[in-house]
């Protein structure tokens, strides 16, 4: 099983372009995460999705879209990027069922530069 | 709305020293995780807490989970270069974790 993968692994983009970062599971998780990650800020969540066709705004959702059309999944869409979405970003996916060590597992991440 | 504190924001200790970080929600927790990520890599779970008081080892890590379920540490007994990373604490809220802003470990061989 790869887990969870995210694409791609590095981007540099400049203001105003647009661009989807995928995250994909095979684990059949039913909850899925985006989250951006900044210096001394933690992981802060963006979106997140309860299963196929349903999304949610988390924490920081504002000048980011998702979609989860399939449910291994999770598309992250930034329409015109500015340079404050600088960051490392990650998915995360999850088991519906609570209960012991219900873990979040998490993609290797993606680093994008907005110029 | 909810917040999860997290201190200290760094800590370098030499090889063999102990290691605390201290996680503090401002409402009470139906659980806390905590997690690991090395430096370049990816948050991974290390465990999670349930029951008011629990205390949890593995190996030379001791997680406790505070009586009013609002508080939790993580101890490291004679820290390893291995130890090196940043450790998170997360408290859950319906369908969302909120993350601590993380500890981050430097340990001095």
């Amino acid at each position: 099983n790869a887990g969870v993968t995210q694409t791609p692994k590095f981007r540099v983009l400049k203001t105003g372009q647009s661009m989807t970062l995928l995250c994909a599971q095979d684990m059949n998780h039913e909850y899925m995460y985006w989250y951006r990650q900044d210096p001394g800020m933690g992981l802060r969540l963006i979106h997140y999705s309860v299963g196929e066709g349903t999304t949610a705004k988390g924490e920081v959702p504002d000048g980011y879209n998702v979609s989860r059309l399939k449910k291994q999944n999770f598309l992250l869409g930034l329409e015109s990027a500015a340079p404050s979405q600088t960051s490392v970003y990650f998915c995360a996916s999850r088991r519906k069922l609570a209960g012991e060590n219900n873990e979040q597992f998490f993609g290797p991440g993606t680093r994008l530069t907005v110029l | 709305g909810q917040q999860v504190m997290q201190i200290p924001q760094y800590q370098h200790v030499q090889e063999g020293e102990d290691f605390t970080t201290y996680c503090n929600s401002s409402t009470t927790l139906s659980n806390i995780q905590w997690y690991k990520q090395r430096p370049g890599g990816h948050p991974v779970f290390l465990i999670q807490l349930v029951k008011s008081g629990e205390v949890k080892k593995q190996k030379r890590l001791t997680f406790q989970f505070g009586e009013a379920k609002k508080n939790s540490s993580l101890h490291i007994t004679a820290t390893q270069t291995t130890d090196v990373g940043t450790y998170f604490c997360a408290g859950p809220r319906r369908y969302q974790f909120y993350f601590g802003t993380g500890t981050s470990l430097t340990v001095i061989p």
